[in-house]
């Protein structure tokens, strides 16, 4: 069985410009998560999906970030524009109940 | 914001050794899980405790809840070299088991 499927795996841009992020969770997850990871620290939610519904978006800097998730399956995150701050791994993962899938990630830099 | 705190921030051991980690929290939980993380990896989960549950056994790791303090331990026994990696505990508020907030970490490291 295929796991959670991110891509890029990593991405170097300049401040200002636009960034997006792709994940493919694993067949039949219907809970999708965004999460955020800086360096030496735990992974710290941005929006979680239950099918195509952004339940949780709290943690989610509106102004600058945005996501989808089409037809309940992928899901994009995008950056516009990205800030020096933004500098982080950014983490995919579904579920189905309480255990978590996460997918390896995409390490952003901004220049 | 984080609710876990994990305790020690980093740990150094021989194989062969046993290591223990420890994560507190601040409010009511549905459940605790714990997950390890490879460097430049994805997490992965070791294992889920409800709320309800005190101890709980898989393989080498026996993880305890104690909801009266808000604590929780992980024990990893006979630790081997590939058992490096940062350890989180992640937990999840009562009503909303998929809703996890994760502490910072252990770092663990096994020396051959």
């Amino acid at each position: 069985e295929a796991g959670v499927v991110q891509s890029p795996r990593y991405k170097i841009i300049e401040k200002k410009q636009p960034v997006a992020f792709w994940c493919n969770p694993i067949s039949g997850h219907n809970t999708l998560y965004w999460y955020l990871q800086n360096l030496g620290q735990g992974p710290e939610l941005l929006i979680r999906y239950e099918n195509e519904e952004a339940v949780d978006d709290s943690q989610l800097p509106k102004d600058r970030f945005s996501a989808e998730r089409l037809k309940g399956v992928d899901s994009t995150l995008k950056i516009q524009p990205a800030e020096l701050g933004d500098s982080a791994v950014y983490l995919c993962a579904s579920s189905e109940s309480g255990e978590q899938f996460f997918g390896p990630g995409t390490r952003l830099t901004v220049l | 914001s984080q609710q876990g705190e994990e305790d020690p921030q980093a740990l150094s051991i021989q194989e062969g050794e046993n290591a223990t980690m420890n994560c507190s929290y601040k409010t009511s939980i549905n459940n605790l899980q714990w997950y390890r993380q490879n460097s430049g990896r994805g997490l992965v989960h070791l294992i889920l405790i409800r709320s309800n549950e005190r101890e709980k056994h898989s393989g080498r790791l026996r993880v305890t809840l104690d909801t009266s303090k808000k604590s929780s331990s992980l024990l990893i026994t006979a630790s081997r070299a590939a058992d490096t990696a940062s350890y989180f505990c992640a937990t999840a508020p009562p009503g909303s088991a998929r809703q996890l907030t994760f502490g910072s970490g252990t770092q663990l490291t096994v020396l051959p």
